[in-house]
């Protein structure tokens, strides 16, 4: 949905750099989702955020991968010393307040894709 | 854990056939989700189903969710060359996960003119 903005769209990273990735959730959404789509294959739930707070990250690698939804601004996926099996499409999506299981969805942005040469 | 698995993989049809993809969970679901995604592109909501045993129609697509609600489908009639693109079943986790959506594997759909 075009309301969720990614940035950017395309980023190129040598290995051992950082990786940084943004994202904006649709105006009214405050709940946000971060996955993971390797090359010709589904989407792997990473991280879900609230303002401030980390709600599930039970899909997140343990280590150089942290994710932050600050008061203020968008939310942040961190790579930290990326390597070559980073290279992915990351997808951030966002839902109004309201349990999953209560009939809310979610709705994605374009998406950003990292490419670790 | 909670697996959902789609089948087939992928499909190749000639404009016109018709085109179904399945959706199947290990475990008992909530509401089904269906989004489709187009080569490059991102996943598009296209509709949630709630009900045991629901049927929705939205122009050529019906989607069905099952009476134990563990599975669902998706039935093109009548495929366009816009049909084309890969298209996911997703629903909440269960027990301590209903705050993530699982996403079934996919079927890629593929339409010769």
């Amino acid at each position: 949905n075009a309301g969720v903005m990614q940035n950017p769209r395309h980023l190129v990273r040598r290995r051992g750099q950082e990786a940084r990735l943004r994202c904006s959730p649709m105006k009214g959404h405050s709940h946000v989702y971060w996955y993971r789509q390797l090359p010709e294959e589904g989407l792997k739930f990473m991280v879900y955020l609230q303002k401030e707070n980390i709600i599930d990250e039970s899909g997140m690698p343990k280590e150089r991968f942290s994710a932050e939804f600050p008061k203020e601004g968008p939310s942040i996926l961190r790579i930290q010393q990326v390597v070559r099996g980073d290279s992915a499409a990351y997808f951030c999506a966002s839902s109004r307040p309201g349990a999953l299981i209560s009939g809310n969805t979610i709705y994605f942005g374009e998406g950003s894709w990292l490419t670790v040469v | 854990g909670q697996q959902v698995m789609q089948i087939p993989q992928y499909q190749h049809v000639q404009e016109g056939e018709d085109f179904t993809t399945y959706c199947n969970s290990s475990t008992t679901l909530s509401n089904i989700q269906w989004y489709k995604q187009r080569p490059g592109g991102h996943p598009v909501f296209l509709i949630q189903l709630v009900k045991s045993g629901e049927v929705k129609k939205q122009k050529r697509l019906t989607f069905q969710f099952g009476e134990a609600k563990k599975n669902s489908s998706l039935h093109i009639t009548a495929t366009q060359t816009t049909d084309v693109g890969t298209y996911f079943c997703a629903g909440p986790g269960y027990g301590g996960a209903t705050n993530k959506l699982i996403f079934g594997t996919g079927t890629l759909l593929a339409v010769q003119p």
